[in-house]
């Protein structure tokens, strides 16, 4: 099983959807968590940490439930801008980061 | 924010030959630089941690003769591959991190460096 998995996609979503991406850990030690974007033949850049009492940065909302292991990225409102692929990344207590394979998001005009 | 860079940004080179990859820390001081790498389509995966001033620690089935790690100081970590092959050719993409356990640290990435094996 992997460490921490994801929906590869693609979802293909029109400009101004709601959009929710899941993902699970297999780590209950793990301590933090993090979605990360990446653009086509780039570097990943962290778009927001995720909370146990879960957070919101603008139109992204993130959420964990350490219960299950399970995190999830809502993005309203889909601009052109946002297409990407998502990583959900998981930082263990090694302070190691361990990457999801990543979703990815295409937003339609 | 945060700033690393990464020299070169794209190589090609022939097969059997080794490449070096510099990782800069820009404006901050990094004890600790990670090397992943990533396939086409596929999620980064760690190669090493590269501490300053001591050994690398290599992850599980990666070669460390093939892949020298030297991180010299607190702010460079470089990457030679050594006697490269075709099936070398990744996306290499190193990354730093900034802030001691306890606080809130983050790791920066640098832009990567693509590498073809002819």
């Amino acid at each position: 099983r992997k460490e921490v998995e994801q929906d590869p996609g693609p979802f293909n979503v029109p400009e101004g959807a709601t959009v929710a991406f899941n993902c699970t850990y297999s780590n209950s030690a793990s301590q933090s968590f993090f979605w990360y974007r990446q653009d086509c033949r780039k570097e990943p850049k962290l778009l927001m940490s995720v909370y146990s009492s879960g957070n919101e940065d603008g139109r992204f909302t993130a959420q964990l439930n350490r219960a299950s292991q399970y995190i999830s990225l809502l993005i309203r409102d889909s601009k052109l801008s946002d297409s990407a692929t998502y990583l959900c990344v998981v930082r263990g207590s090694a302070r190691q980061l361990t990457f999801g394979s990543g979703t990815q998001l295409t937003v339609l005009p | 924010g945060a700033v690393v860079s990464q020299h070169p940004s794209r190589v090609i080179c022939k097969s059997g030959t080794s490449v070096k990859i510099e990782c800069r820390s820009l404006d901050f001081q990094a004890t600790t630089m990670f090397w992943y790498r990533q396939f086409p389509k596929k999620s980064l995966m760690l190669m090493a941690t590269s501490n300053e001033g001591s050994k690398a620690t290599y992850e599980q089935g990666v070669e460390k003769d093939k892949f020298l790690i030297n991180h010299a100081s607190l702010t460079l970590s470089t990457l030679t591959v050594t006697s490269a092959h075709p099936e070398d050719s990744s996306f290499y993409i190193c990354s730093a991190r900034r802030g001691l356990a306890g606080e809130m640290e983050t790791q920066y990435f640098g832009p990567g460096t693509r590498l073809l094996v002819l």
